[in-house]
């Protein structure tokens, strides 16, 4: 399987501050990376496909990098709504895998 | 508008056979590279995915679990059924049931809560 880590696990932060969390993959997943909001009682909602496209209906101060192992989801304005768990997921091959999540939390 | 929606037991005992039964609509199961799967959560912790099924019954499961693990599909129901033997505590977990294209969860259930105890 590949592994995927992301950091921070708990990222403390206020309303307007820019966000930036990280995601890395054990082996390299090319684009093949998504990101999904989460929060308490929800079921994950899609945010960025294939690692830096928007899905409809995502505001834009969302968005995502990178290529290979190493990806990022930046939040540029933090808005009370953001404060949730984000996950990566790998999808380069069929067993595809999920990040260990990152706690957005108000500061 | 795609909804899918899952039911099952909410409480099963140690080593008995759970099976849970996802309800769609809004897309067919017929329409190429459209699937369905299985992501489950347990309490606090991350998401995991257990099994995909496609619309030509390529199916798909996860490794750790393959063994335990069986997913059909009714086309003409609309439903996908996932059947995971021998259950233990550590299963419990809210289970999802999503749409995929492309191997990305677009769309999702509700979530069905299942827990293991005697």
């Amino acid at each position: 399987d590949i592994q995927m880590t992301q950091s921070p696990s708990t990222l403390s932060a206020s309303i307007g501050d820019r966000v930036t969390i990280t995601c890395r993959a054990s082996q390299n997943v090319g684009y093949w990376l998504a990101w999904y909001q989460q929060k308490p009682g929800k079921a994950p909602k899609l945010l960025i496909y294939k690692a830096s496209s928007l899905e409809s209906g995502v505001p834009s101060r969302f968005s995502g990098s990178g290529s290979g192992t190493e990806f990022s989801l930046t939040i540029s304005s933090l808005q009370p709504d953001d404060f949730a768990t984000y996950y990566c997921q790998q999808y380069n091959t069929f067993s595809t895998t999920f990040g260990q999540g990152t706690k957005v939390e108000i500061k | 508008q795609i909804t899918l929606k899952e039911s099952g037991p909410t409480l099963v005992k140690p080593t008995q056979t759970l099976t849970l039964t996802c309800t769609f609509s809004g897309f067919s199961l017929s329409t190429s590279e459209v699937g369905v799967g299985w992501i489950r959560q347990p309490p606090g912790k991350a998401l995991e995915w257990l099994a995909l099924i496609y619309w030509d019954d390529d199916k798909r499961y996860s490794p750790s679990l393959k063994s335990s693990l069986t997913i059909t599909k009714d086309t003409s129901k609309n439903q996908v059924v996932l059947t995971m033997t021998n259950m233990n505590p550590v299963d419990t977990a809210t289970y999802y049931c999503v749409h995929t294209s492309r191997r990305v969860f677009r769309f999702w259930g509700q979530g069905t809560v299942v827990t293991v105890s005697s």
